[in-house]
């Protein structure tokens, strides 16, 4: 079965620098959530899109966009980039409807920054 | 705003024993999901059981289950027959569903590092 894709799968960048991070959901699923997971703790929730829109907002800094495109496709944009951003940074897909809304989490982005 | 609290940051556990994980939440809604994720040290996120709220019988899945006292807010899984692909940190997380106004979004808890011995 088709999983969540995530790429690149590892990222390296200097601070001040800029990162894109893209995600690539389940087909048919429409909703695509970010998740940031710092060393030694849990997920924390970014931001959600559903059919394109914005669906809800977490802790995400002003520096970082984010926006789900036609294909439904999703892209996290991270500006400035300081030390403190290293982390994994997950996404997330399900479909918009359905009985459990189970969220299927993508193998992670690996950003470290210098 | 939601709460999940895991007060067992570490567990260890004989393999072919049973261990049990606890977690409590803190909400205001009436309708809500709760899950146990595995995420062993690839980092990869998975799902291990799902409890919808509004249901009273308690969730299994072969090895895995829970024990969901909504009353006290209280979440608990059970590992039995522990096997060693079992060590990983599990998170205990809350969702509301979409159409409440908190939205779907996961709320995690700290995690449990179980280490399964041989």
């Amino acid at each position: 079965a088709a999983g969540v894709i995530q790429s690149p799968r590892h990222l390296i960048k200097e601070k001040r620098e800029t990162a894109t991070l893209k995600c690539y959901p389940i087909p048919r699923h429409d909703t695509v959530y970010w998740y940031q997971q710092g060393p030694g703790q849990d997920p924390q929730f970014l931001i959600s899109f559903y059919e394109k829109m914005q669906s809800d907002k977490g802790s995400i800094p002003d520096r970082f966009s984010a926006q789900q495109f036609s294909d439904y496709h999703s892209e996290l944009n991270m500006s400035s980039l300081e030390l403190g951003d290293s982390a994994l940074y997950f996404c997330a897909s399900r479909p918009g409807t359905g009985p459990n809304y189970e969220q299927y989490f993508g193998p992670g982005t690996r950003l470290t920054v210098t | 705003a939601q709460t999940v609290t895991q007060s067992q940051p570490e567990m260890s556990v004989q393999e072919a024993e049973t261990v049990t994980l606890s977690c409590t939440y803190d909400t205001s809604e009436n309708n809500y999901y709760l899950f146990w994720y595995k995420q062993p040290p690839s980092r990869q996120m998975i799902l291990v059981i799902r409890q919808e709220a509004y249901k009273q019988q308690n969730a299994t899945e072969n090895r895995f289950s829970v024990n969901f006292q909504k009353a006290a807010k209280s979440f608990s899984l059970k590992i039995s027959d522990s096997q060693l692909g079992d060590t990983a940190m599990y998170f205990c997380a809350f969702m509301t569903p979409p159409y409440e106004t908190s939205g779907s979004r996961l709320t995690f808890g700290e995690g449990t590092q179980l280490t399964v011995n041989p």
